[in-house]
Order: C-alpha cells, then sequence, then structure tokens
C-alpha cells in the first residue's frame, strides 16, 4: 500500500522558469510533509516541510503547498536553477512515529 | 562536524551469503533509521534504533535484524541475502525517538550488490 505517491518519474524545465512537483499520500493522520533533495551518490539531504495544520511553507526560492481536502501537496520552485537538477522525494510523517513514509521521487533537470 | 557516516560504500555479495553495514549518526544524534532505497524507488524504513533498543520495525522480514551501540553507532545485519536485497541502503540519524519534522540527517548509504 502506497501511502505517499510521487506519480511523474521526472520532470524538465527551462532555467529561471518555476518548477512544480507534485505528491499525493492517502493517510489523512500525517502531521508532517517534507521534501528531500537527492543527487548521486549522496544521501537525501533535507529541504522544507510543512505542518498539516498549515496550507503554505515558503523558504527562499522554495514553497510547499498543502491541500488536505485533496490529499495533495505541492513543491514549487522559482526560479529554477541548473543546480537544482537531482532527484526530488516526498516525505510524511506522523508526530511521534519517527518514521518516515516516501514517495518513490521524481528526477527534476534544469536545462540552461 | 561530522555528518553520518556510513561504511562500507559499496558492498558485493553472493546469493545466500550474510552482510554487515555500519553508520556513525551525526554529532549529538541518538537515534539511528535504516532504510532500503531500491532502484527507481523511494526509500523504504526498515527498522529505527534508539536506546539501544529497536523501537520501530518496518514490513521487512527477521532476516534483517540490527543493533545499536552505547555510543550510538549502529549496524544493519542481512542474512541469508537474495537478489532482490540488493538496494542502495540509508541509514538516518535524528534526536530522540520521536524525532521531528526535519531533524533527520542522512548519510551517503551503501550500495549492495548480491549476485
Amino acid at each position: 500500500d502506497q501511502q505517499v505517491k510521487q506519480n511523474s518519474p521526472s520532470l524538465s524545465v527551462q532555467e529561471g522558469r518555476i518548477s512544480i512537483l507534485n505528491c499525493d499520500y492517502t493517510n489523512s493522520m500525517f502531521d508532517y510533509f517534507l521534501w528531500y533533495k537527492k543527487y548521486p551518490a549522496e544521501g537525501p539531504t533535507f529541504l522544507i516541510s510543512i505542518s498539516s495544520i498549515k496550507d503554505k511553507n515558503e523558504d527562499g526560492r522554495f514553497t510547499v503547498f498543502l491541500n488536505k481536502s485533496a490529499k495533495h501537496l505541492s513543491l514549487h520552485i522559482v526560479p529554477s536553477q541548473p543546480g537544482d537538477s537531482a532527484v526530488y522525494f516526498c516525505a510524511a510523517l506522523r508526530s511521534g512515529g519517527g518514521k518516515l513514509i516516501f514517495g518513490q521521487g521524481t528526477e527534476l533537470s534544469v536545462k540552461p | 562536524d561530522a555528518g553520518v557516516t556510513q561504511s562500507p560504500t559499496h558492498l558485493i555479495k553472493t546469493r545466500g551469503q550474510q552482510v554487515t553495514l555500519r553508520c556513525s549518526p551525526k554529532s549529538g544524534h541518538d537515534t539511528v533509521s535504516w532504510y532500503q532505497q531500491a532502484l527507481g524507488q523511494g526509500p523504504q524504513f526498515i527498522f529505527q534504533y534508539y536506546e539501544e533498543e529497536e523501537r520501530q520495525r518496518g514490513n521487512f522480514p527477521d532476516r534483517f535484524s540490527g543493533h545499536q551501540f552505547p555510543n550510538y553507532s549502529s549496524e544493519l545485519n542481512v542474512n541469508a541475502l537474495l537478489l532482490g536485497d540488493s538496494a542502495l541502503y540509508l541509514c538516518a540519524s535524528s534526536l530522540g525517538f520521536a524525532g521531528t519534522n526535519y531533524g533527520y540527517t542522512f548519510g551517503s548509504g551503501t550500495r549492495l550488490t548480491v549476485v
């Protein structure tokens, strides 16, 4: 049972434009949602998170939106830069749970 | 300040063999979690260790076992290796059993290939 899903395996965007990465979940008990970025041969690096009581969180070029009624979240990167090219994972967490549930990942390619 | 250190980086084993992977958590962290990432998939939670005890376990068979030492470092052991165990094994450390919404630090992983 895939509780967190990223249905787009890849996304290609032009430098300077907006990148939108999507994530859907099924478990309404999740309390936090996180985005991780992963380069080849490195571990996932935390990017940004959002609490389930919020609908938006912003950090520089990165904004995460949460739509609880649709059980959907998205990560917006504006403007996109070539260095943003990586695999992005959406993950969910229950308070006190300690276990991250990951999506399958979306490979973002930002073309100069 | 060292982050999470995993060893070895790469490993090749034969079907049926046993393997031990090692993890040293980030300085100040006391909890270690292990994840398996198969090719093209997201990391899957294996188990979590806190105070030298397994606190949570994911949907993995008993062939997967672990240990945490008094210095908070951890080992992941896999017995009777199957071809399907080939994956990147990631270790993540955090402070406290429950963790926080962003307090996890991942290592670079151990790439295990079973032939």
